[in-house]
């Protein structure tokens, strides 16, 4: 089936570490998003990426950072920088940014400090 | 888990009977429109779209209303059941300059299903 696969679906990060979220996807993309959810809150956009190479600053990115190597993989990594990282993640797909296109999204992974 | 459903507007809806979920939006430039399902800790759910040169769109069970003269979206849901229970938001697609910013997040309300 295709979709996306985020993991670990819980992460634990301790004081001045850096923790990289994992987001797959197999629905041959070219966008793809990271977003931050915390209670009570709507979405936040991190980064995103509209094709591999390249990828721009949402509105909270942050320490936050990046990559997108592959079409079909966006790794957020979330620096020591990040004084309060504890947050639901979300990453994104669709076909291309803008232009009447919905976003699919991953389960989540749960980051909380130790 | 943590809910993303606290200190969200809440509805609360009998069982069986038709639910209306409500959608302010603020840009009049925003020309196409989502709404997302988003169940106790997972990742939202498409359930509908519906751009700016429709007023209505039905799917199964669901249909979404958009009055662009108050900038107001609806959701609603036929024959609400305990499975529809979740946090329901829109999002829009605003254009500037020279092209599309991405969607932008309502905060959600929360879809009780009452016994």
């Amino acid at each position: 089936d295709g979709g996306i696969t985020q993991s670990p679906k819980y992460l634990f990060r301790k004081e001045g570490q850096n923790v990289t979220l994992s987001c797959e996807q197999n629905l041959n993309h070219d966008a793809m998003y990271w977003y931050r959810q915390d209670p009570g809150q709507g979405l936040r956009l991190i980064y995103y990426s509209q094709i591999v190479n390249d990828f721009q600053k949402g509105d909270i990115a942050e320490g936050y950072s990046v990559s997108r190597e592959k079409k079909e993989s966006f790794p957020l990594t979330v620096t020591s920088a990040q004084k309060n990282p504890t947050a639901f993640y979300l990453c994104a797909s669709s076909r291309r940014r803008g232009g009447n296109q919905p976003q699919h999204f991953g389960d989540g992974t749960r980051l909380s400090i130790l | 888990g943590e809910s993303v459903g606290l200190h969200l507007p809440t509805l609360s809806v009998q069982e069986g009977d038709n639910s209306i979920i409500n959608c302010a939006y603020s840009n009049s430039a925003s020309d196409y429109f989502i709404w997302y399902k988003q169940e106790s800790g997972k990742g939202p759910q498409f359930i509908i779209d519906i751009r700016s040169n429709m007023d209505k769109r039905q799917g199964q069970r669901v249909t979404v209303l958009l009055n662009k003269t108050v900038k107001h979206l609806s959701l609603q849901i036929a024959a609400t059941q305990p499975g529809d229970s979740a946090v329901y938001f829109c999002a829009e697609e605003i254009y500037s300059g020279g092209g599309a910013d991405g969607l932008t997040f309502g905060k959600g309300t929360h879809l009780i299903i009452q016994p």
